[in-house]
């Protein structure tokens, strides 16, 4: 039973607009969040996360936004770039398991 | 630099065999992971340890084995009992605690020959 969804399997973007990835979780006991990036052949990159605590976190072009009440959260690139076409993955864990849950992954495809 | 080195970057396997994943760290992290990645699905967890000789099973367990004799290491051993080994690897370490991240090797490709 998958506890971290993400619904989107691919996105498509024009370089310099927004990209707003989705993930949708189904387990109340996660506590923090994160987002990593993976081009293919490596490994996974992190690239933001959030507490629970809060509901929302800025780095730079990226934020996240945690919705708990409806188990929901999104990332936000802005300005996409070519370079960030990649697969994205949303991972949740509970602070009592130490164990990381991750989303199915979405391709995110950047074009000038 | 500290980071995760995973070797080899490809691996073949044969019918019946037994094959081993390096996974070595430099970060002095306690905590060590393996992920296995399929086409279309999320990174899924096989074995963790938390601390060097002890290690927990994840989810798809079955056919994998682990050790942790060592802080720095945490190899993978792919055994003839996994009937369909073929994936993407995944190393990764963490210093543990309420607000910790993954940090990722990058990965060895299994292939069945």
């Amino acid at each position: 039973d998958q506890q971290v969804k993400q619904n989107s399997p691919s996105l498509s973007v024009q370089e310099g607009r927004i990209s707003i990835l989705n993930c949708d979780y189904t387990n109340s006991m996660f506590d923090y969040f994160l987002w990593y990036k993976k081009y293919p052949a490596e490994g996974p990159t992190f690239l933001i996360s959030i507490s629970s605590i809060k509901d929302k976190n800025e780095d730079g072009r990226f934020t996240v936004f945690l919705n708990k009440s409806a188990k929901h959260l999104s990332l936000h690139i802005v300005p996409s770039q070519p370079g960030d076409s990649a697969v994205y993955f949303c991972a949740a864990k509970a602070d009592s398991w130490g164990k990381f849950q991750f989303g199915a992954g979405t391709q995110v495809v950047v074009t000038p | 630099d500290g980071g995760i080195t995973q070797s080899p970057k490809y691996l073949f396997r044969k019918e019946g065999q037994n094959v081993t994943l390096s996974c070595e760290q430099n970060l002095n992290h306690d905590a060590m992971y393996w992920y296995r990645q399929d086409p279309g699905q999320g990174l899924r967890l096989i074995y963790y340890s938390q601390i060097v000789n002890d290690f927990q099973k994840g989810d798809i367990a079955e056919g994998y084995s682990v050790s942790r004799e060592k802080k720095e290491s945490f190899p993978l051993t792919v055994t003839s009992a996994q009937k369909n080994p073929t994936a993407f690897y995944l190393c990764a370490s963490s210093i543990g605690g309420r607000d910790e991240k993954l940090f990722f090797g990058s990965g060895t490709q299994l292939s069945v020959l």
